[in-house]
């Protein structure tokens, strides 16, 4: 089964600051890369998908990169709403997909 | 608008059964994969189950195979999750997931999620 490795587990930031999220696969998943924000008490919300591509509605200040087994999602300017943790997932093996581990975002 | 509304969860002892029940409103889920994820207590998310829009194609994560049952009725706009032989370690927020594909799949609608607990 591929595993993903999410890096930090999780990390504090200052609102305005530029935060990166590291997600890597053991295999090459070409762009099967998704990611997910998750707050406490609600629904996971897809972000990206296809590695790069924002998902309809989401604020332009999340951004999406990589390919084969390292992925990165960044948001550029952080913003007070943007506290929750967020996780990648790979969606290329065989119907059997795996999430990595999240990062918890905190608001400093 | 698109929505998914689960039901079924309690509380159910070790070796006990649950049936978890979603429907769609807004969208018809016979045009979609549909799949099930999980969120224990303080937790990472879980994918569970995928099951194919004609019900011809289903996939498990390991921990689940041979317990668990996805299943659907299109007829309903429905999907099921039967879960049989349950642990402790099965409590979770249950969530009905519709996956779409646009060049890769990805789970774009999800529910609100049912809670089990096993115990």
């Amino acid at each position: 089964d591929i595993q993903m490795t999410q890096s930090p587990s999780s990390l504090s930031a200052s609102v305005g600051d530029r935060v990166t999220i590291a997600c890597r696969a053991t295999q090459n998943i070409a762009n099967y890369l998704n990611w997910y924000q998750k707050k406490p008490g609600e629904a996971p919300r897809l972000l990206i998908y296809a590695a790069s591509r924002l998902q309809s509605g989401v604020p332009s200040r999340f951004s999406g990169s990589g390919s084969g087994t390292f992925f990165t999602l960044t948001i550029s300017s952080l913003q007070p709403g943007d506290s929750a943790t967020y996780y990648c997932q790979q969606t290329i093996g065989d119907l059997v997909w795996t999430f990595g581990q999240g990062t918890k975002v905190e608001i400093q | 608008e698109v929505n998914l509304v689960e039901s079924g969860g309690g509380l159910v002892q070790p070796g006990g059964s649950l049936r978890l029940s979603c429907t769609a409103s807004g969208f018809t889920i016979g045009d979609y994969w549909m799949s099930w994820v999980r969120q224990a207590p303080g937790k990472g998310l879980e994918w569970v189950a995928n099951i194919k829009q004609d019900s011809s194609e289903k996939y498990y994560v390991d921990s689940v195979k041979g317990r668990f049952i996805i299943s659907r009725d299109n007829a309903k706009n429905s999907l099921y999750l039967q879960m049989n032989s349950l642990r402790v370690d099965d409590t979770s927020v249950y969530y009905c997931v519709r996956i779409r594909y646009f060049g890769v799949p990805s789970q774009d609608v999800w529910g609100q999620g049912t809670t089990v607990t096993v115990s």
